[in-house]
């Protein structure tokens, strides 16, 4: 029983390009969390979807980010014209569908942006 | 209101010593309280979780105490191993953990052999 994926593991982008991350829930789990982690700090929320739908996204930065979990694939989390500013560990978690449950994450992308 | 405040931010321990972790929340309306274990360079694991209905529990070496007066839990390692030394989260959620997690900043343990 696979855990949660993300990909890439590491991602290095220079200033002004676009980054996409990559989350593939558990089996079974149909919800998906986002969160950042910066060094040294906790991690905070960023937004969470449903299959074709954004649940709650007001962790997430009004410009350049956006995310999406389509019927069918992995969700993403995409950052427009990445800065310094967002390098940092990006964790997807999941969890199942009905009841009281508990979120699962993944191993994180570490962005890095030159 | 929606803040977890966590102590200490970093803590040593001697092997088969107990850690105690301590967090506070604001927001009465929370109804579960994981905390997470994270190595470096690894995600987040869950550890153990606790409901507001109780106010103990216990899997193993790892206890969760809870005091909804107060708004207050802690984690405490019975006999801690040089193999707990990572960083622990603690976190609160609405909805029995379906929503958000609103994490503590942290709290690096390190035990010595």
């Amino acid at each position: 029983n696979a855990g949660v994926m993300q990909n890439p593991r590491h991602l290095v982008r220079r200033r002004g390009q676009e980054a996409r991350l990559r989350c593939s829930p558990m089996k079974g789990h149909s919800h998906v969390y986002w969160y950042r982690q910066l060094p040294e700090e906790g991690l905070k929320f960023m937004v969470y979807l449903q299959k074709e739908n954004i649940i709650d996204e007001s962790g997430m930065p009004k410009e350049r980010f956006s995310a999406e979990f389509p019927k069918e694939g992995p969700s993403i989390l995409r950052i427009q014209q990445v800065v310094r500013g967002d390098s940092a560990a990006y964790f997807c978690a999941s969890s199942r569908t009905q009841g009281p449950d508990t979120q699962y994450f993944g191993p994180g992308t570490r962005l890095t942006v030159l | 209101q929606q803040q977890v405040k966590q102590s200490p931010q970093s803590l040593i321990v001697q092997k088969g010593g107990i850690s105690i972790i301590n967090c506070a929340y604001e927001n009465t309306a929370f109804d579960y309280f994981p905390w997470y274990q994270q190595f470096p360079g690894k995600g987040p694991a869950l550890l153990i979780a606790i409901r507001p209905d109780v106010s103990e529990k216990k899997e193993g070496r790892f206890t969760i105490s809870f005091n909804k007066s107060a708004k207050q839990f802690s984690l405490h390692i019975m006999d801690s191993q040089p193999g707990d030394s990572a960083t622990y989260f603690c976190a609160a959620s609405l909805q029995g953990g379906s929503e958000k997690l609103v994490f503590g900043k942290g709290t690096k343990l390190t035990v010595n052999p």
